[in-house]
């Protein structure tokens, strides 16, 4: 399997920007997480679907982010404005939603905002 | 709410000795817990993970963690630690519920190791 596909891998740019992060899930899985990773804060869930719906958005820090699901295979996260602050490691990771399902991580997209 | 603690933020071993890296956590009900590595520049990978059975769950690398209930810990064990172990080590607990997919993260143990 190939894992959980994210992209892009490395990403900067300019204040104001919009900045748009995407997930492909491992087939068949049908929970997806994104997190957001800094030195300060460590890491915390942002947001998660299960079967394309989300059902936790509560660590979605301001309007600025959005998140979708529009398919089994495929997630987008969404910074608009992007500010400094925003700077950070972004993963993405998905599970198959069963008692004690375990999530299987992306390599992340490391996000500067200058 | 549920909650991890990660005592040790850098622990630095000899290469070949023993290495144990602490997590306690807290939550309610039964807990299904969980070690993550993350290498420099990756992602996390799961080590291991327990949420029944045998207190005592083996896992990838040679790496072991025994739950114990009583003490509200999940330390990681490893016998003898390689260079190649050098990472940020994970805690994290989870809801053994149906309903409730959300898991809770320490704040890492970085480990270094010294030939």
């Amino acid at each position: 399997d190939a894992g959980v596909i994210q992209s892009p891998r490395h990403e900067v740019t300019e204040m104001g920007q919009e900045v748009t992060l995407r997930c492909k899930p491992i087939s068949g899985h049908n929970s997806l997480f994104w997190y957001r990773q800094t030195m300060m804060r460590g890491l915390e869930l942002l947001i998660y679907f299960n079967n394309n719906v989300p059902i936790d958005d509560s660590g979605m820090p301001e309007d600025r982010f959005s998140a979708k699901m529009p398919n089994a295979s495929f997630s987008t996260l969404k910074i608009q404005p992007s500010e400094p602050r925003d700077s950070a490691v972004y993963f993405c990771a998905s599970s198959l939603r069963t008692v004690g399902g375990t999530q299987y991580f992306g390599p992340g997209t490391r996000l500067l905002v200058l | 709410a549920q909650s991890v603690t990660q005592p040790d933020i850098h622990i630095t071993v000899s290469e070949g000795a023993s290495l144990e890296l602490r997590c306690n956590y807290s939550y309610g009900a039964t807990p299904y817990l969980f070690w993550y590595v993350q290498s420099p520049g990756q992602g996390l990978q799961l080590l291991l993970k327990y949420f029944s059975g045998d207190t005592l769950v083996q896992g990838i690398k040679g790496f072991e963690a025994e739950f114990k209930r009583s003490q509200s810990s999940f330390n990681l064990r490893k016998p003898s630690v390689h260079w190649s172990d050098a990472a940020e080590y994970f805690c994290a607990v989870g809801a053994l519920d149906f309903g409730n997919e959300k898991l809770t993260f320490g704040t890492g143990t970085r480990l270094t190791i010294i030939p």
